[in-house]
């Protein structure tokens, strides 16, 4: 069975500090995906990355930067010289195919605040 | 904007009732999923349709159905409505395999 971990669930933060949102994923699958989405107090879920299980490269964007390690099943995301803008709720997601369908599993989700 | 359309934004409504949630798709994506989102289960799949077809189950009671049109948009009906039922529910649609869910912004339930 897949399962998402995301033991941090809540963080508050001053703004302009780094912060880090912890990720951990469960799967017997060797192909498969990882999501972050964010989702802002207005409510509607923001896809911001997938990354395929093959492509352990860390990736920026701008001040998102995302870590997966495949030998600690672990999918990292860190914002960089956060903004208040950054307030949400982070859901990490895993995705395999089973039976001609896509099976998308959420995490918990962490709930981030940054303060001014 | 996402591109997902779901109609009502807000629906209150009473025990016992029935509602039907409406979806739009991304132009293009075959694929529209259903999930449901409350305090204490997160986000949960309910169902997923392709084309029209049922592809996937999720944990979706028996008092809740849904269809995909041929036009593709999708509907989840909810009847005999308890208090429990009220959560926000989520379509989301897809293009096909791996592809990023893309969600609309949600139907808030809230039964009364």
């Amino acid at each position: 069975a897949q399962k998402v971990t995301q033991a941090q669930t809540e963080i508050s933060v001053v703004e302009k500090e780094d912060v880090t949102l912890d990720c951990v994923y469960e799967t017997r699958d060797t192909t498969y995906y990882l999501f972050w989405y964010k989702q802002p107090p207005s409510g509607e879920l923001v896809f911001l990355i997938r990354r395929n299980s093959f492509d352990e490269q860390n990736e920026i964007s701008g001040r998102y930067s995302w870590n997966f390690q495949k030998s600690t099943s672990s999918f990292n995301f860190t914002i960089t010289a956060s903004q208040v803008v950054d307030s949400a709720v982070y859901f990490c997601a895993l995705s395999v195919f089973s039976q001609g369908a896509q099976k998308l599993v959420f995490g918990q989700g962490t709930r981030l605040t940054i303060n001014p | 904007d996402s591109g997902v359309t779901q109609t009502p934004k807000h629906l209150i409504t009473a025990t016992g009732q029935r509602v039907t949630l409406r979806c739009s798709p991304r132009s293009g994506d075959l694929s529209v999923y259903w999930y449901q989102q409350s305090l204490d289960q997160g986000l949960q799949f309910l169902i997923q349709y392709y084309n029209g077809e049922e592809r996937a189950k999720g944990n979706i009671l028996e008092r809740f159905s849904a269809q995909q049109f041929p036009d593709l948009h999708s509907e989840l009906n909810l009847s005999s409505l308890e208090l429990g039922d009220s959560a926000l529910y989520f379509c989301a649609s897809s293009v096909e395999g791996f592809s990023p869910l893309h969600f609309g912004n949600g139907t808030r339930l809230t039964v009364t």
